[in-house]
């Protein structure tokens, strides 16, 4: 029973366009959420975090967006570049600090 | 770098070998947890430590064990190994100022089974 989905494996985007990671997940009782990029050979390395009470959390050029009703939140990377290339899994938080993961995104920007 | 260290980084062993993966914390970190990422798979929660004392368990095996150390670094012992448990397995480890859910990951200890 996957709690947190990522239901692209991948997406291209063009240097300088916006990008759009989505992740959907089915705990109501998640109080954050979260998403790590990972590129080869590397740990997953955290990004940017929203708590459940909130809507929207913007940090330089990625931009968090949390819908409770829909259990969906998406990342928005603008503009895109070439070293945003990487593995971008979503994350929510459970007790204790316990973090569940999606299967991740590939993010490709082509310059 | 996120001041977690693993070894090994890689390792290869046969099936019904043991191994064991170890873990060293961020400086000040109390909390240490494991994951497990097999091929084309999302990060699976194995087991969390903290301050040496287990605080949650995931879906980790019985074949699995691990500890958390009064030093506190952490090893995962893997027993009786299989070909399905060659992945990428991942220390992290958290603060208890970490209210926001933020870990900090290690580069992993890949693991082949052959």
């Amino acid at each position: 029973d996957q709690q947190v989905k990522q239901n692209s494996p991948s997406l291209s985007v063009q240097e300088g366009r916006i990008s759009i990671l989505n992740c959907d997940y089915t705990n109501s009782m998640f109080d954050y959420f979260l998403w790590y990029k990972k590129y080869p050979a590397e740990g997953p390395t955290f990004l940017i975090s929203i708590s459940s009470i909130k809507d929207k959390n913007e940090d330089g050029r990625f931009t968090v967006f949390l819908n409770k009703s829909a259990k969906h939140l998406s990342l928005h990377i603008v503009p895109s570049q070439p070293g945003d290339s990487a593995v971008y899994f979503c994350a929510a938080r459970e007790y204790g600090n316990k973090l569940v993961f999606g299967a991740g995104t590939i993010l490709r920007v082509k310059s | 770098d996120s001041g977690v260290t693993q070894t090994p980084k890689h390792l290869i062993t046969a099936t019904g070998q043991r191994v064991t993966l170890r873990c060293s914390p961020r400086s000040g970190d109390l909390s240490v947890y494991w994951y497990q990422q097999s091929l084309d798979q999302g990060l699976q929660f194995l087991i969390q430590y903290y301050n040496g004392e287990e605080r949650a368990k995931g879906n980790i095996l019985e074949r699995f064990s691990a500890q958390q150390f009064p030093d506190l670094h952490s090893e995962l012992n893997l027993s009786s190994l299989e070909l399905g448990d060659s992945a990428l397995y991942f220390c992290a480890s958290s603060g208890t100022s970490g209210y926001t859910g933020e870990l900090f990951f290690g580069e992993g200890s890949r693991l082949t089974v052959l």
